[in-house]
């Protein structure tokens, strides 16, 4: 039944890891986002995919690289972690990308980098 | 640039009503949305309005828009315990990607 599914949950790793959080949605969408939410709670859009093709990409290192599949799925992948990398990430899902599209979004993926 | 302030934190006693407020400074926003996220969990749609309105009520929640002073403000009648969460205000200029603003925790207290 769940609509936006991320795993893991939770991520602990070590410095200089490479890492992948997956993501998966079975409401149909063809649209999917990755989005970064910090210790503060403030939450910023990382990439947005549409039909597989990538259409934002905001001011990410190049460790992290978004791979999408299927328009079902958006995995994300993070190279050489960083203690700054830790922080809440999330996934969603809309059909469309006109602004009225609504997002659904995962319950998240807690990643500490120790 | 695009950016939207909100206040960090609000708390309400349970049958108050709340009022959270958003300021936004992109005047081309299309859409205006309100999220909720509870601990632990992801972010779910509570409401949006478009930008030509000026108000919206949905039972308990009404938004009001002032777009000449960039200010969105949604109110939260008869507040429940239930309803201690992070809210989120968010802006849409045209596309699906949404800007939002760091959240403003609101506390009920019984």
């Amino acid at each position: 039944d769940t609509a936006v599914s991320q795993t893991p949950k939770y991520l602990v790793t070590q410095m200089g890891n490479d890492k992948s959080i997956k993501c998966e949605q079975n409401l149909g969408h063809d649209t999917m986002y990755w989005y970064k939410q910090d210790s503060k709670k403030f939450l910023k859009i990382m990439f947005s995919y549409n039909n597989k093709e990538l259409i934002i990409n905001e001011t990410v290192p190049n460790r992290f690289s978004p791979k999408s599949p299927d328009k079902a799925h958006l995995n994300l992948h993070i190279n050489s972690l960083e203690l700054g990398d830790s922080a809440v990430y999330f996934c969603a899902s809309s059909q469309g990308l006109q602004a009225l599209a609504e997002q659904y979004f995962g319950p998240g993926t807690r990643l500490t980098v120790t | 640039g695009e950016d939207v302030e909100q206040s960090l934190f609000l708390s309400v006693r349970e049958g108050d009503s709340s009022v959270i407020n958003c300021t936004y400074t992109d005047s081309s926003s299309t859409y205006l949305y309100w999220y909720k996220q509870e601990p632990g969990a992801g972010l779910q749609l509570l409401t949006y309005i478009f930008s030509n309105m000026d108000m919206k009520q949905d039972q308990r929640l009404t938004v009001l828009l002032n777009k000449k002073d960039k200010h969105l403000s949604l109110r939260i009648a008869d507040t429940q315990t239930g309803d201690s969460a992070i809210y989120f205000c968010a802006e849409s200029i045209g596309y699906s990607t949404l800007t939002f603003g760091k959240g403003t925790m609101l506390l009920v207290s019984p």
